[in-house]
């Protein structure tokens, strides 16, 4: 069965960088294309943006272009999202998305001094 | 981008009976290859999101018949015909129909 595991939970402080993953199993990686989506503390959900799992090519939402970067490695069929120049507001649970489908059980990362 | 609204955003319901959200957009969700991209989302406490219908009216694989959805263009409604004690969660629309794609806020349900 389609299964998509994220990595753990991460305590960052601000200005530093995080790097979460996303290791897919059971099917064939490039079929869907990787999205993100980010809920904040008690939030409801926003869509970040996704990757092209063929191409490699990543589409940002707005709100999340410079800072944040997906990026893949097909040879693990794993995704990543890196997000640098951490905000104490980037404090949420961020999770991996393949088609609208699947979802990862999410990777909290908390922002804090 | 497209908005996303639904009602109410809290819906206190009564195992057995029927319970119904709306979720409406800002634009029509139909898209130029005659889809409407409009999914449910079920999302219980402590857990990832689920999809329970995509393109409005239909049920993903291992969702319970009592889950149903409808709508056209811009209105649409997800019904649940009698609520169970695992019902409760919070439950989002979705659009995907334009870029980037957006959820409503969100209808909490609970007992």
């Amino acid at each position: 069965q389609v299964q998509l595991v994220q990595s753990g939970s991460e305590l960052k402080k601000p200005g530093a960088s995080v790097k979460v993953s996303c290791k897919t199993s059971g099917y064939t990686f490039t079929t869907y294309p990787m999205n993100w989506v980010r809920q904040a503390p008690g939030q409801g959900l926003e869509w970040m943006g996704r990757i092209n799992t063929n191409t490699g090519n990543p589409t940002y939402a707005q709100g999340f272009t410079g800072r944040f970067v997906f990026s893949l490695d097909t040879s693990v069929s794993t995704a990543y999202l890196q997000i640098s120049s951490l905000k104490a507001e980037d404090t949420a649970v961020y999770y991996c998305v393949a088609s609208v489908v699947y979802w990862g059980q999410g990777t909290l990362v908390t922002v804090s001094s | 981008d497209v908005v996303m609204t639904q009602s109410p955003l809290s819906l206190p319901v009564t195992l057995g009976q029927p319970a119904s959200i709306s979720c409406k957009s800002s634009q029509s969700l139909v898209h130029s290859d005659g889809n409407t991209y409009l999914n449910w989302f079920q999302q219980r406490p402590g857990q990832s999101p689920r999809r329970l219908i995509y393109k409005v009216s239909n049920r993903d694989s291992g969702v319970p018949d009592r889950f149903s959805g409808s709508g056209s263009g811009t209105d649409f409604t997800l019904k649940i015909s009698r609520v169970e004690a695992e019902d409760v969660g919070v439950y989002y629309c979705m659009q995907g129909t334009h870029w980037p794609f957006t959820f409503g806020p969100g209808t909490k349900v609970d007992i």
